[in-house]
């Protein structure tokens, strides 16, 4: 069970190039995250999709655009990178609570992936 | 979702507990109060949840005050791997509200 897989672990960009970040879970979630990580910083979420076909911008979604491929997949795109989106990228997925229910919620991460941009 | 406010750091004894503390003084009534923590440049990890009652799992315990404005996070007998930062974040649980925010977390050093 590999859980939630993002690709690649590592990328160096030069400032202007776009890139996609893949990211890909096998525990059939319901909602998934993309979140960045400065140097010394807490997680600040980039965008967040709850369901299949739905987005959504969280704290610091400039520079970013995302797309839920289907149920397993959520990618994030930078269009046209900068030194400020240097960072560590994290996915993260997990399912939804039905109302008036108290199910497993927890999210699950990725390893990460580790962008430099120059 | 309501913000918390954890100490910026903390040391503990190696085999001690450590008690993790966290304010949440404005949780509303349908917020749960959830744990995670991470292990130096991994990805987050789930510890615990609750929602007003003393929750224990194999990795933790989870006090909640009565009044809901305050809990700890009790690592019973902390150990070297326990090194990490520990986050405590508040979330509404319902299926219009899924974004779920980190804050600044607590960074706990596990010294031998």
């Amino acid at each position: 069970n590999a859980g939630v897989t993002q690709t690649p672990k590592f990328q160096v960009l030069k400032t202007g190039q776009s890139m996609t970040l893949q990211c890909a879970q096998d525990m059939n979630h319901n909602s998934m995250y993309w979140y960045r990580q400065d140097p010394g910083m807490g997680l600040r979420l980039i965008y967040y999709s709850a369901s299949e076909g739905t987005t959504d911008k969280g704290e610091v979604p400039n520079g970013y655009n995302v797309s839920r491929l289907n149920k397993r997949e959520f990618s994030l795109r930078l269009e046209s990178a900068a030194p400020s989106q240097t960072s560590v990228y994290f996915c993260a997925s997990s399912e939804a609570l039905h109302q008036g229910a108290r199910s497993n919620t927890e999210a699950f991460f990725g390893q990460g992936t580790r962008l430099t941009v120059v | 979702d309501a913000k918390t406010t954890q100490p910026p750091s903390m040391d503990c004894a190696e085999g001690r507990a450590a008690n993790l503390p966290c304010n949440h003084s404005t949780i509303s009534g349908n917020e749960y109060v959830y744990w995670y923590r991470q292990i130096h440049s991994q990805g987050p990890q789930y510890i615990i949840h609750g929602l007003k009652n003393n929750e224990t799992n194999e990795m933790a315990s989870l006090i909640i005050t009565e009044d809901r404005k305050s809990s700890t996070l009790i690592l019973p007998h902390a150990t070297l791997r326990d090194t990490a930062v520990y986050y405590c974040i508040v979330r509404v649980l319902s299926s219009n509200d899924y974004k779920l925010s980190f804050g600044a977390g607590t960074t706990v050093t596990v010294r031998a």
